[in-house]
C-alpha cells in the first residue's frame, strides 16, 4: 500500500460525458501528480501540482483538467469523453518535485 | 530532454535464472533515475532509485540497479529470479527542466516455470 488513495476504481460512461476522479495523497506529501495509461499510448504524464499550484503540464488535453484542493487532495476532470480516452488513470504524490513518485492504485475509466 | 530507452518490450527467463532489464538514458545533466515496477491490475510501485550517491542501488525484492555514466545505463538485474517477479518493469528518469519523470516503454517479464 503506497498510502496513495484514488476513487472510483472503475468508471463506465458514455462519451460526452463528464467525469471526476479523486486522488488523496500520502500524508505529507505537497505534490500530487496524474498519469493516463493505454496500451496504445503507455504511460503519459498529464500534469503535476505542487502544494495547490500547478507545476509542469504534459500531454494533457483541453478537455481535461486538475485541481489540487487546500487540503492537498486532487480531482482531474474529463469532458466531452471520447472512446479514445478509455485508460487507466493514475494518481501519484511526492514530497516535493525532485523526490519519488508513490502511486495509487488507479481509475479504470471505460467509455462506452 | 531526458529521455529512457528500455531495450526489450518482453523478456522471458526461467525460475532461478538471472534477470536483466535494460535502460539506456539520455540527460544532459547527472539523472535521478528510477526504476518501478507493475503487477497487473495495480498501480506503479517503486523498486530503487538512483539519485547521485552509489553508484550500485539496492532495493526491493532482491533487485539491484548499477549506474553507468559511461555507458549511460542503468540496467536492473536479480540473481535468481521467482515467478512472484512476472511483472511489467519501468525504467524512468527525472526532467529537472520541466520537473516530470519520464517513463520508458516498459519491459514485460515472465517467468518460466
Amino acid at each position: 500500500d503506497s498510502g496513495v488513495t484514488q476513487t472510483p476504481k472503475h468508471l463506465i460512461t458514455a462519451t460526452g460525458q463528464r467525469v471526476t476522479l479523486r486522488c488523496s495523497p500520502r500524508s505529507g506529501d505537497l505534490s500530487v501528480y496524474w498519469y493516463q495509461q493505454s496500451l496504445d499510448q503507455g504511460l503519459q504524464f498529464l500534469i503535476q501540482y505542487y502544494n495547490g499550484e500547478e507545476r509542469a503540464k504534459g500531454n494533457i488535453l483541453e478537455r481535461f483538467s486538475a485541481q489540487q484542493f487546500p487540503d492537498l487532495h486532487s480531482e482531474l476532470n474529463l469532458s466531452s469523453l471520447e472512446l479514445g480516452d478509455s485508460a487507466l488513470y493514475f494518481c501519484a504524490s511526492s514530497a516535493g518535485p525532485s523526490y519519488e513518485q508513490y502511486f495509487g492504485p488507479g481509475t479504470r475509466l471505460t467509455v462506452t | 530532454a531526458q529521455s529512457v530507452t528500455q531495450l526489450g518490450s518482453h523478456v522471458s527467463v526461467s525460475e532461478g535464472a538471472l534477470v536483466l532489464l535494460r535502460c539506456n538514458y539520455s540527460s544532459s545533466v547527472p539523472p535521478y533515475l528510477f526504476w518501478y515496477v507493475q503487477y497487473p491490475n495495480q498501480g506503479l510501485q517503486l523498486l530503487l532509485k538512483y539519485t547521485s550517491a552509489a553508484t550500485l542501488v539496492k532495493g526491493i525484492n532482491g533487485f539491484e540497479a548499477e549506474f553507468k555514466k559511461s555507458e549511460t545505463s542503468f540496467h536492473l538485474t536479480k540473481p535468481s529470479a521467482h515467478m512472484s517477479d512476472a511483472a511489467e518493469y519501468f525504467c524512468a528518469v527525472f526532467d529537472f527542466g520541466n520537473e516530470k519523470l519520464t517513463f520508458g516503454t516498459g519491459t514485460r517479464l515472465t517467468i518460466i516455470p
